[in-house]
């Protein structure tokens, strides 16, 4: 059974600071990783989601990088604002006919102006 | 922002009251999710749907029933609530490419309170 965890579980930052969230998978034949922000009483946002056949992904400030042989992947976010405080959540997909994402319990990312 | 909207946001109810929440999509996916957070246990998947009438049990499928009747609708019912169930929860869908590998969008999700 696909486990995935999320370490630390809450960090915090000075304002402007390039940071990297870790999220570990236990079985490496995924089909995706994906990754989320979740703001506090909000539903999930997708950051970003990379594809088994992907190393790494890009969107603006986000970099999300996928290693299944180590079962990682790193959320590096640059120039980290206030606005960037939100909880993190990465959840890993193993097909297999599941149907079902593996998440992992998130890191809670505090950026201090 | 995909278009999903969750019907009620809010809702207090008594144990032993039937509930149905209710998940609406605009954007046509053919795959939608019912999952349950909880503080501790994080994101745990309940029903899942991979078409009109095609449902299937997740994770922590017990006390719960599901239903789409239509593309764009899918309703998670709590038959006799209990305060266990006492959550938040979240529909999702993913798209048509790759199936159900698909990215993952969520609702802005429901919060559901059995005393």
């Amino acid at each position: 059974k696909q486990e995935v965890t999320q370490i630390p579980a809450a960090l915090s930052v000075p304002e402007g600071e390039n940071l990297v969230l870790n999220c570990s998978f236990t079985d490496s034949a995924i089909y995706n990783l994906q990754w989320f922000r979740q703001d506090p009483g909000k539903g999930l946002t997708s950051l970003l989601l990379i594809q088994s056949s992907q190393r790494e992904q890009t969107s603006g400030r986000l970099n999300a990088s996928l290693d299944k042989s180590s079962g990682r992947s790193t959320l590096y976010i640059a120039a980290s604002q206030p606005g960037d405080s939100a909880t993190y959540l990465c959840a890993a997909y193993s097909g297999a006919g599941s149907y079902q994402l593996t998440f992992g319990k998130g890191t809670k990312l505090s950026v201090i102006p | 922002d995909a278009g999903i909207t969750q019907s009620p946001r809010h809702k207090v109810t008594e144990t032993g009251t039937p509930v149905t929440l209710r998940c609406h999509q605009t954007e046509n996916h053919r795959y939608m999710y019912w999952y349950r957070q909880d503080p501790g246990h994080g994101l745990r998947l309940i029903h899942y749907s991979y078409g009109v009438k095609d449902t299937d049990k997740g994770e922590v499928s017990d006390g719960y029933s599901v239903s789409r009747s239509k593309t764009e609708d899918f309703l998670l019912t709590l038959e006799s609530a209990t305060s266990s169930q006492t959550s938040v929860y979240f529909c999702a869908i993913s798209g048509p490419e790759k199936g159900a590998a698909g990215e993952l969008f969520f609702g802005e999700g429901s919060r559901l309170t059995v005393l």
